[in-house]
């Protein structure tokens, strides 16, 4: 069974200040793991997602994340914000089950941007 | 139109009405999704088709129905909903089987039921 876990449902920065919403997940096998984005009244987007190969990845809009295996995170951070990163930010996990995607989504965390 | 398109965008219901929603996907993916999304929860998925074949029925009442006539079209039938039932509503599809592909989503429909 997958899982995960995103610390802090609320995060508020300032304008230029460092981005980090954390995540934390499990897998029962090497886990395909990836952040979504969901504007007001929009669908998810996919910021970057992590499959094998390079641990540090990184996405759109100056986002990235680093997979840790020795502490199953899968932090997300940017290093300036800015006014329109104000959104909700999903970190999931993934495993190819039976000809779809089984995904399992955190509960969310929403970024405020304060001026 | 590209991408993932839902209609309606907006929703309200009685509790004895009947409606449905609709996915369309124009990317050529071949597994659709229906997924519920609540204030607070992570999102719930629902239903999912593989190749127009329902796959994954994940212990929804059996008020909502879905339907695939083909691989680029999902519905969500409802019937005899609850206010509980009030929640965003988001279809997303994907190719294939591996883990590692993303899916796309919709914009979602925003249901309320009275």
């Amino acid at each position: 069974a997958q899982s995960v876990t995103q610390l802090g449902s609320h995060v508020s920065v300032s304008e230029g200040a460092l981005v980090l919403l954390r995540c934390n997940y499990s897998s029962s096998v090497p886990p395909y793991l990836f952040w979504y984005v969901q504007y007001p009244n929009q669908g998810l987007q996919l910021l970057l997602k992590y499959t094998t190969g390079a641990t540090l990845v990184k996405g759109i809009n100056g986002f990235e994340a680093e997979f840790k295996k020795s502490e199953t995170s899968f932090h997300l951070t940017k290093p300036s914000a800015h006014m329109s990163d104000a959104a909700e930010y999903f970190c999931a996990v993934s495993e190819g089950s039976g000809g779809y995607q089984k995904v399992t989504f955190g509960t969310g965390t929403k970024l405020q941007v304060i001026p | 139109e590209t991408g993932v398109t839902q209609t309606p965008r907006h929703l309200v219901m009685g509790m004895t009405n009947k409606k449905s929603l609709k996915c369309e996907q124009h990317l050529g993916h071949n597994a659709m999704y229906w997924y519920k999304q609540s204030a607070k929860k992570p999102l719930e998925l629902m239903f999912v088709y593989s190749l127009e074949e329902r796959v994954e029925n994940n212990s929804v009442p059996s008020r909502f129905s879905p339907e695939c006539p083909n691989s680029s079209h999902l519905f969500l039938h409802l019937h005899t909903l609850q206010p509980e039932d009030s929640a965003l509503y988001l279809c997303a599809s994907s190719q294939g089987a591996a883990g590692n592909n993303e899916q796309f989503f919709g914009p979602g429909t925003r249901l309320t039921v009275l």
